[in-house]
């Protein structure tokens, strides 16, 4: 257990149903990452927050995802209107922010999308 | 070229032998390098950082950074049945911090 955690662990939706998962990393952490992960490949970064601020968003977030993290704390990620291919684990990870800390990930949500 | 690179695999290595994972990357300012294991169904787990050129130790694992070549490795020595995973090589840039992964090398002990 790294300390960081994501809920739901799973979740099975219909296309074009919205669905929401939730990050809380380790609390003194100022950095959280949001990657999405399908089977075969790395993780691959899809946006980031420096405290409250979303500092970058990949080009592989379209409109119907979005994320939040209100207080600095925990964070949400949002997709709507979910697709077939949003199936994947959705994985969030935290650091201090430093250019050389590391990254430590939480267990992971998984999408099935119907 | 993609900014970071291994090699799928499957590697398979017999039991006690030592197992060679290999990493190239493309962004010559990168300074911090990372090895994460992945067990199926799993979220990556840290094994190593490395951020200095040469072989850092720990247990039976080393990494080895070349940053001329653009080159981080791992090395697991007397490898065990529950080194079976996937190998995730991560690369910070150094113009905006963000840790690119590459696709992971499987790696299956043989018993």
């Amino acid at each position: 257990d790294t300390g960081v955690s994501q809920d739901p662990r799973h979740k099975i939706t219909k296309r074009g149903q919205n669905v929401t998962f939730r990050c809380d990393p380790i609390s003194e952490h100022n950095r959280l990452y949001w990657y999405r992960q399908t089977l075969g490949q790395g993780p691959e970064f899809l946006t980031y927050f420096q405290n409250e601020a979303q500092l970058e968003k990949s080009r592989l977030l379209s409109d119907r995802f979005s994320a939040e993290r209100p207080k600095g704390s925990f964070s949400t990620l949002e997709i709507q209107r979910t697709e077939q291919g949003d199936s994947a684990m959705y994985l969030c990870a935290s650091t201090l922010g430093g250019s050389t800390d590391t990254q430590y990930f939480g267990p992971g949500t998984r999408l099935t999308v119907l | 070229q993609k900014e970071v690179e291994q090699n799928s695999g499957p590697l398979s290595v017999p039991e006690g032998a030592i197992a060679s994972l290999n990493c190239t990357y493309s962004d010559r300012g990168s300074q911090s390098f990372f090895w994460y294991r992945q067990y199926s169904g799993k979220s990556p787990e840290l094994i190593m950082f490395i951020y200095s050129n040469g072989d850092k130790e720990d247990g039976r694992f080393t990494a080895q950074l070349n940053k001329a070549s653009q080159y981080v490795s791992l090395l697991i020595r007397d490898s065990q049945p529950s080194d079976s995973a996937t190998y995730l090589c991560a690369v910070m840039r150094n113009r905006d911090d963000k840790i690119i992964f590459g696709k992971g090398t499987r790696l299956h002990i043989l018993p």
